[in-house]
Parts: C-alpha cells; sequence; structure tokens
C-alpha cells in the first residue's frame, strides 16, 4: 500500500508570511494528489487536485506542486483564515486512497 | 451545488453494527462519473478513508477495515449507506460522506458515531 507522509506536523507562521507543506508518497503516484483544509469542527474543503490544479473558488495563494514521489502546497502570503490543518490524499492505479497524517498550520 | 447529509445512530454498543446514511442533493447517484465515498476522523485524529462506491455498484475498501465493511446504493432515494460490523472503541470517529472523483470536491457536515456500551 502506498504511504503518504507529511512534514512538518505542525508549522507556526504568522499573517503575511509564504509557507511550504510537503508531503511524501512511499511510491510513485504521477500528479494523483490531492490538499485539503480542514478547519476544526467542520469537514475538509478540496484545495488543489492533481497535484497543482486549483479547485474553483480557491484563492490563488493556495499552488500545489510537484510529481512521482514529492509534493509541495505553498501559501504565498498567509491570511488569518487559512490558520487550520492540511492533508494531502493520493488516489492511485488500484484504485485505493491514502490521506497524509496532517499538518497543523498555527498563529506564531 | 450539490449537497450531502450524513444521518444514523450517534451511539453504538460495542460488537453491533454501526449503519450511516449518506443523502444526496442536487446530483443524482445514476448520472455516473462520480465516486461516493465514506472517510472518518477519530477524534484528536487524521482522515481515514473508508471506501468507496461507483453507480455501478462497484465497491473499493480500504485494506484495514475490508472485513468488515460494506457501502451500498440506493438508486431511489438517491442515498447510499455504510454499515461497519462487529465494532470497537477505535471505530468512534466522525463519519463524513463525500462525492468523489479520485479526489473529494463535495463533503457533508459529518456525524460523530460514538462506540460504547
Amino acid at each position: 500500500d502506498i504511504q503518504m507522509t507529511q512534514s512538518p506536523s505542525t508549522l507556526s507562521a504568522s499573517v503575511g508570511d509564504r509557507v511550504t507543506i510537503t508531503c511524501r508518497a512511499s511510491q510513485s503516484i504521477s500528479t494523483w494528489l490531492a490538499w485539503y483544509q480542514q478547519k476544526p469542527g467542520k469537514a475538509p474543503k478540496l484545495l488543489i487536485y492533481d497535484a497543482s490544479s486549483l479547485e474553483s473558488g480557491v484563492p490563488s495563494r493556495f499552488r500545489g506542486s510537484g510529481s512521482g514521489t514529492d509534493f509541495t502546497l505553498t501559501i504565498s502570503s498567509l491570511q488569518p483564515g487559512d490558520f487550520a490543518t492540511y492533508y494531502c490524499q493520493q488516489y492511485d492505479s488500484s484504485s485505493t486512497y491514502t490521506f497524509g497524517q496532517g499538518t497543523k498550520l498555527e498563529i506564531k | 451545488q450539490p449537497q450531502l447529509q450524513e444521518s444514523g445512530s450517534g451511539l453504538v454498543r460495542p460488537s453491533q453494527t454501526l449503519s450511516l446514511t449518506c443523502a444526496v442533493s442536487g446530483d443524482s447517484l445514476s448520472s455516473g462519473g462520480y465516486s461516493w465515498t465514506w472517510i472518518r476522523q477519530a477524534p484528536g485524529k487524521g482522515l481515514e478513508w473508508i471506501g468507496y462506491i461507483y453507480h455501478a455498484g462497484s465497491t473499493y475498501y480500504n485494506k484495514s477495515l475490508k472485513s468488515r465493511v460494506s457501502i451500498s446504493l440506493d438508486m431511489s432515494k438517491n442515498q447510499f449507506s455504510l454499515n461497519l460490523r462487529s465494532v470497537t472503541a477505535a471505530d468512534t470517529a466522525v463519519y463524513y460522506c463525500a462525492r468523489g472523483k479520485f479526489y473529494m470536491d463535495v463533503w457533508g457536515k459529518g456525524t460523530t458515531v460514538t462506540v460504547s456500551s
């Protein structure tokens, strides 16, 4: 089974900062990767799919990149509403899905 | 925009079966092109994919749950369901249903299920 490893587990940053979250797959998944944002008590929200495609309505300060085994989510200028937990998710050729363990983005 | 709404028992006894339903509005299960997915999140933990079903009825499950889980469709009611057998306290979680196309673009709000005697 494909394992997804996110880093860091926790990230402290300030409004206006540029931050990057990394997701690594245990084997190549091409660009079959999505990123989600989850706020406390809420369902996750899709941000990025196919590694770099921005979901409709998501601000352009969110950017996804990568292919194969290494992927990144970059937020170019943090806004107050961006402090949340972020998850990556792979969808591979075996038709199974796996989430990363999550990265909590905290206010410094 | 489609909407999904989970419902079902919020308290399940150990060894019993957890049963949840996801009602879909604004989209049709029979239209094809999407998978209908269940995901859960234990208290303070990350997201765990449970499984999904296509409109034609084919199902895919997380290997760690495969022996206990089943997902089914009810086209007449435009809803899909989750059954998880022989539950233990480790199955206590918020359960989400979602619409998928490899990635999940529409989610329900989630329903909390507690396994306790």
